[in-house]
């Protein structure tokens, strides 16, 4: 069974472009979380996924950055003309459906954004 | 707001020591709890989750416990070896939460 897959693992982008990081949840999970750590900083949450749903966006700026997951394929982080501030390392985690509250969430390897 | 507070920042042992790392968090009203290691320029291993029933998980060298009431998880590492050396990351997932709140580590280095 193949761990949760982000990629690209390393992107560069000039600013103004758009970067565009996928996640592949673990096979038999239906939720997708996505994080953000920034340069000596903790992770924090971005937001929460399901199947073609958007269940909680509350950690996600309101402008530039987007998120869907559609019923066929990754999910997709989409951040339209970055900013250096924007430069970080973003995690995705997914869990199973069953006892959602309760399950344990694993992680990929993350996908290291640097923004020139 | 949880927040969620790792003491010490940094940690260094000689090999072959038993470490104890600690994790604090403001709200007990939690799901559960889980212990990540994270090694330079990689992604998260999760080690050890705790539901918020229990009291303690163990994994071969590793042992976190969990008191819900003080808000407060230890993670003890017995024996420790230089492969060890990483950051340790500690994570509540708040009733009602989607989402886990993370500490900002522990960076843990075990000397040869």
């Amino acid at each position: 069974n193949a761990g949760v897959m982000q990629n690209p693992r390393h992107l560069v982008r000039r600013r103004g472009q758009e970067a565009r990081l996928r996640c592949s949840p673990m096979k038999g999970h239906s939720h997708v979380y996505w994080y953000r750590q920034l340069p000596e900083e903790g992770l924090k949450f971005m937001v929460y996924l399901q199947k073609e749903n958007i269940i909680d966006e509350s950690g996600m700026p309101k402008e530039r950055f987007s998120a869907e997951f559609p019923k066929e394929g990754p999910s997709i982080l989409r951040i339209q003309q970055v900013v250096r501030g924007d430069s970080a390392a973003y995690f995705c985690a997914s869990s199973p459906a069953a006892r959602v509250g309760r399950n344990e969430q694993f992680f990929g390897p993350g996908t290291r954004l640097t923004v020139l | 707001k949880q927040e969620v507070t790792q003491i010490p920042a940094a940690l260094s042992v000689p090999e072959g020591e038993n470490l104890v790392l600690n994790c604090s968090f403001t709200d007990s009203a939690i799901y559960n709890l889980q212990w990540f290691r994270q090694d330079p320029g990689k992604g998260l291993t999760s080690l050890l989750l705790i539901q918020s029933s229990q009291r303690e998980q163990t994994s071969g060298r590793l042992n976190a416990s969990l008191d819900k009431s003080s808000g407060r998880s230890t993670l003890y590492i017995a024996a420790s070896q230089p492969g060890d050396s990483a950051t340790y990351l500690c994570a509540v997932r708040g009733a009602g939460a989607n989402n886990l709140f993370f500490g900002t580590g522990t960076r843990l280095t075990v000397i040869p």
